[in-house]
């Protein structure tokens, strides 16, 4: 069965740290990955996605996430936080049918918090 | 950019009543989605509905349960007799293409808390 496991449920970093937040994921075939981020009050929004290709993937607010195979994993990273990164952010596979992808399958959210 | 707008942002309701969630997606996406999250858990997928009919469901999605797009704006999720474990966050998605590969753009939800 598919899932996604983001095993912490809450972490605090230092304004200017460097933040990795973990993803692992089962999933029989080739996984379509994806990073969602939702600040209070707002909707969920795509950070980044993986489907195929370079492993390393850029998305916005300079956040990258790097795709594992071996481990099946998908860890987002940022070299230095920023105060307005505080937020929830989600880890999500993507559930195909006919070659497109339908429907998201969550983990449950890591809950950033930012030091001064 | 475009927005996909939830209505109401919290409701309060009493257990056994009905409840409509209003959403009005992005004016030309053709696929729509709802999403749930129970506090402290995982975002759960519910129901996908494409050219007025529901494409997927979940287990979640029963009988008590049904979504409809009365007219070309609005996309709502009904829930007949309210339950507890009901009270979620609930988020409405929508797409252009039926896919998540350019990520499924998502409201801001509403929050049903069933007393």
């Amino acid at each position: 069965a598919q899932s996604v496991t983001q095993p912490d449920i809450h972490i605090t970093v230092s304004e200017g740290a460097s933040l990795e937040l973990r993803c692992n994921y089962s999933y029989g075939a080739t996984p379509y990955l994806f990073w969602y981020v939702q600040s209070p009050g707002q909707g969920l929004q795509l950070l980044l996605k993986y489907f195929s290709g370079d492993t390393l993937v850029q998305g916005i607010k300079g956040f990258e996430a790097e795709f594992k195979r071996s481990q099946s994993s998908f860890n987002l990273r940022k070299p230095s936080v920023h105060w307005s990164d505080a937020a929830e952010y989600f880890c999500a596979v993507g559930v195909r049918y006919g070659g497109a992808t339908n429907k998201l399958i969550f983990g449950t959210g890591t809950l950033l918090a930012v030091q001064p | 950019e475009p927005e996909v707008t939830q209505t109401p942002s919290h409701q309060v309701t009493q257990m056994g009543q009905e409840v409509i969630l209003r959403c009005v997606p992005i004016s030309n996406h053709l696929y729509f989605y709802w999403y749930r999250q129970i506090l402290g858990q995982k975002v759960e997928f519910l129901v996908s509905f494409y050219n007025n009919e529901i494409s997927e469901k979940s287990e979640i999605f029963d009988d008590q349960f049904s979504v409809e797009r009365p007219d070309g704006s609005n996309f709502t999720l009904k829930i007949r007799s309210t339950k507890l474990e009901d009270s979620a966050m609930y988020f409405c998605a929508s797409s252009e293409s039926g896919t998540t590969d350019d990520g499924y753009t998502f409201g801001s939800g509403t929050r049903l808390t069933v007393v």
